[in-house]
């Protein structure tokens, strides 16, 4: 089955404490994103990544950084989380830059203390 | 003025109404038109994609785009409480590394 992995679902954390979002996507797919959506605001994309090695900044980059060593995982890296990235956040893939088809995950429910 | 407004709703409709959805926006470079929905606890799934100006159809959803007034809308017949979910719009540029500008989504809830 085709599909986005993420991973934690669920997490609470403290303030300045390192954490890691992992995502995996099945279907070979060159692009892959990271978005946070919260309530008033909407989806707002943070990173993407082209292919491996290759990523760059989206809309709201601060606090985040982001790593494609293969071309299947993209995990999103909060080295110090403050209560300001509070949010739900999501991967997602697809297979060309001209096609509005993302696949999303289930999404990572985060809150920092 | 953000690049996309949507209706905020939430949206209640009985079943077999047909449904309305709308979205404005202000960059007239997009050219790639979305409806995704959103499922609680669930990740946006693409609903309808459309390029540029026109109608398309797929089974009891049509969804509208109208350049010269940059606006999009989404059409769903018959309602089903299945349709029960958020209805996000989203557009893009072409060549924009996979960024999608969305609007806020609206809530429907479809009455059995």
């Amino acid at each position: 089955e085709a599909q986005v992995t993420q991973n934690p679902r669920y997490l609470i954390t403290v303030t300045g404490k390192k954490l890691t979002v992992t995502c995996s996507q099945n279907m070979n797919h060159e692009y892959m994103s990271w978005y946070r959506q919260d309530p008033g605001l909407g989806l707002r994309q943070i990173y993407y990544s082209m292919n491996v090695e290759v990523t760059d900044k989206g809309d709201v980059p601060e606090g985040y950084k982001v790593s494609r060593k293969e071309k299947r995982n993209f995990p999103l890296i909060l080295e110090s989380p403050s209560p300001n990235q509070t949010s739900l956040y999501f991967c997602a893939s697809n297979p060309g830059p001209n096609t509005g088809e993302l696949f999303f995950g289930e999404g990572s429910r985060l809150t920092v203390l | 003025q953000k690049e996309v407004e949507q209706d905020p709703g939430p949206l209640s409709v009985p079943e077999g109404a047909i449904v309305s959805l709308n979205c404005t926006y202000s960059n007239s470079a997009f050219q790639y038109f979305m409806w995704y929905r959103q499922y609680s606890r669930k990740g946006p799934e693409l609903l309808m994609y459309t390029y540029s100006s026109g109608n398309k159809e797929d089974g009891r959803f049509t969804a509208q785009v109208d350049k010269s007034s940059k606006y999009i809308s989404l059409f769903i017949r018959d309602s089903q409480p299945s349709d029960s979910a958020t209805y996000l719009c989203a557009m893009s540029v072409p060549g924009a590394n996979s960024k999608l500008t969305f609007g806020k989504g609206i809530t429907l809830s479809v009455r059995p």
